[in-house]
């Protein structure tokens, strides 16, 4: 089974802090992605890449960045927290291809 | 921006009934349509994919395609009270020659009463 796993289940940070949120998957997928998900808007695509020290803008990437220095891991940084990315975040991997994605059990972020 | 669009319930059915969830999309070139369950506090899991036009079943699950008319359904049948959750539609639209992302629909809210 794919495993994907983020470092943090629940995160507490304050307005300001750089954030890193760390995702590892353990079956060699190419594709990568962070998503946010908030009530009533859904899941909303942050950044992706497909390839390493590849990446690609989503739907929602002002106030984040990424890294992906190795294959399996892949970072999702807030260069300086605020109350609104408070938030679920949610990790997921894809090999090449039309595959679906596969998820990690989310961080909750809370900003305060 | 592609769309993917869905009732956002909630869809109440009784415990044994069929569950019909509805999704449209946007993007006439997607080849790839997927179904993931998400309970509450937890993250997506993949419970359906389809990629041609016509039925798919897997045990209590029926996918249905029709690119024609945009539109992609997930059939529960004999819903059990463990089906209630949320039911996210996603389609892919591939970005590179290796890469795609997949656009989620708003989710369907399923409450199966026993």
């Amino acid at each position: 089974d794919v495993k994907v796993t983020q470092s943090s289940r629940y995160l507490v940070k304050r307005t300001g802090e750089k954030v890193f949120l760390e995702c590892v998957q353990d079956m060699d997928h190419e594709n990568m992605f962070w998503y946010r998900q908030d009530p009533g808007l859904g899941l909303r695509l942050i950044y992706f890449s497909y390839d390493v020290k590849m990446k690609e803008k989503g739907d929602i990437p002002e106030g984040y960045s990424v890294s992906r220095e190795k294959k399996e891991r892949f970072s999702l940084i807030l260069e300086s927290a605020s109350t609104n990315q408070t938030s679920m975040y949610l990790c997921a991997s894809s090999p090449a291809g039309n595959s679906p994605l596969h998820f990690g059990n989310g961080t909750r972020l809370t900003v305060t | 921006q592609k769309e993917v669009e869905q009732n956002s319930g909630p869809l109440s059915v009784p415990e044994g009934a069929i569950a019909s969830l509805n999704c449209t999309y946007s993007d006439r070139g997607s080849q790839s349509f997927f179904w993931y369950r998400q309970y509450s506090g937890k993250s997506p899991e993949l419970i359906m994919s389809i990629y041609s036009n016509g039925d798919k079943e897997d045990g209590r699950f029926t996918a249905q395609l029709n690119k024609a008319s945009q539109y992609v359904s997930l059939l529960i049948r004999d819903s059990q009270p463990s089906d209630s959750a949320t039911y996210l539609c996603a389609v892919n639209e591939r970005i590179k020659a290796a890469g795609n992302k997949l656009t989620f629909g708003g989710g369907t809210r399923v409450l199966v009463k026993p």
